[in-house]
């Protein structure tokens, strides 16, 4: 089925360590976005590119870094993983019609 | 300030009883708006959509939202409840004169639980 897909679903990591999210798309969407979500605090945007090649920062960008690969993919890297970062993070990606197409999630835990 | 307001945290209703969540928007511009729903473990899905004409929209899910402009407000509707749909509900909105850049304000969402 066409949509957005991440990897990994899950992943516990140690403070320190770094990580790289994957996010895919098969729809020829030219914007995509990574959100993170936390209890109570909604849908936080981290990173979207408005169209491939080109990348800018949201409501909360530090400790983060992304990379639009291609149209298709657009990945979200930790470089150094911190507690607060422990979340549940969405890939999603939108065209012409505004309808964000969502990916599934990834939990991250960082011990 | 650009905001979207949803102001209950959580509702619960009765299977089959009628539904309204609330949803107010602070924007500048033209508005797009828009609802989401997230079962749990889930990503966010799209429920219904407005940026023009007929103030009432009809989305899935038997689901309705009325723009009402002279109130700032989108309030989401379905007559009768099912029990499947229990989930985390996210007011969005966006700006006509976003070009390429499709950013949405987000609400901070309504929980609904369904009694049986």
């Amino acid at each position: 089925n066409a949509g957005v897909t991440q990897t990994p679903k899950f992943q516990v990591l140690k403070t320190g360590q770094s990580m790289t999210l994957q996010c895919a798309q098969d729809m020829n969407h030219n914007s995509m976005y990574w959100y993170r979500q936390d209890p109570g605090m909604g849908l936080r945007l981290i990173y979207y590119s408005a169209s491939e090649g080109t990348t800018d920062k949201g409501e909360v960008p530090n400790g983060y870094n992304v990379s639009r690969l291609n149209k298709r993919e657009f990945s979200l890297r930790l470089e150094s993983a911190a507690p607060s970062q422990t979340s549940v993070y969405f890939c999603a990606s939108s065209e012409r019609g505004w309808g964000y197409t969502f990916g599934s999630g990834t939990r991250l835990t960082v011990v | 300030a650009q905001s979207v307001t949803q102001p209950d945290i959580h509702i619960t209703v009765s299977e089959g009883a009628s539904l309204e969540l609330r949803c107010n928007y602070s924007y500048g511009a033209t508005p797009y708006l828009f609802w989401y729903v997230q079962s749990p473990g889930q990503g966010l899905q799209l429920l219904l959509k407005y940026f023009s004409g007929d103030t009432l929209v009809q989305g899935i899910k038997g689901f309705e939202a009325e723009f009402k402009r002279s109130q700032s407000s989108f309030n989401l509707r379905k007559p009768s409840v099912h029990w499947s749909d229990a989930a985390e509900y996210f007011c969005a909105v966006g700006s006509n004169n976003a070009g390429n850049n499709r950013k949405l304000i987000w609400g901070l969402g309504t929980s609904l639980a369904v009694n049986p």
